[in-house]
């Protein structure tokens, strides 16, 4: 299994400031995955983070608003740019392990932009 | 592409009933399945994976099928308490390389005591 850690647990943000979480785990991973759920829904895939490598970003997310950094294989953090009341969403962090693939997440990030 | 649809959204059942939540997808060519639990405002829970070359997976109370031909999991939670009210998903992953995974919109469960 995996233990995921994401801080901060929860945070209220002005419109057009900039937000970075951050998540560890107490593995090491190849990939971590950045997901969002907003309000009432489900998760949604942001972005793929490979350790040395550009993350890769699902359609309709962009690097210049969602950068992530991936400087180790037992860290990511992924950064909310811009911010506007529409990013208002719980951000979690997940990752993939063990011989079943077993996919593991963090408890989230509850961001509300005002 | 694939679309996983879970139905009921929301269910009310007393404790002690046993719970039937189901999940469907499209596309039968999928790696594995995996059921979740969320509680509110949090993070999610792994409770079961089945590969898509199994049929069923148990852990305690839980029981989860697959029928990788008609599209189709179900998740039976026996004897239900009031703790296990919460929001259940179920999610495919596409290929072993594939890491994508794509959710339903959830069930959400309220077992009243």
């Amino acid at each position: 299994s995996a233990v995921i850690s994401q801080k901060p647990s929860r945070d209220i943000c002005q419109r057009g400031t900039s937000l970075t979480i951050q998540c560890q785990v107490d593995s090491q991973v190849t990939m971590m995955f950045w997901y969002r759920q907003q309000p009432g829904q489900s998760l949604t895939l942001i972005a793929t983070a490979n350790q040395g490598s550009e993350a890769t970003y699902e359609s309709g997310f962009v690097i210049d608003k969602f950068p992530i950094s991936r400087p180790n294989l037992t860290f990511s953090t992924l950064t909310v740019s811009n911010m506007s009341p529409e990013d208002s969403s719980i951000y979690l962090c997940s990752v993939a392990t063990g011989g079943t693939d077993t996919q593991y997440f963090g408890p989230g990030t509850r961001l509300t932009v005002l | 592409k694939q679309e996983v649809t879970q139905i009921p959204a929301a269910l009310s059942v007393p404790e002690g009933e046993n719970l039937v939540l189901n999940c469907s997808f499209t596309d039968s060519a999928i790696y594995n399945l995996q059921w979740f639990r969320q509680d509110p405002g949090k993070g999610l829970t792994s409770l079961l994976l089945i590969q898509s070359s199994q049929r069923e997976q148990t852990s305690g109370r839980l029981n989860a099928s697959l029928d990788k031909s008609s599209g189709r999991s179900t998740l039976y939670i026996a004897a239900s308490q009031p703790g296990d009210s919460a929001t259940y998903l179920c999610a495919v992953r596409p290929s072993a390389a594939g890491n994508k995974l794509t959710f339903g919109g959830g069930t959400r469960v309220l077992v009243k005591p």
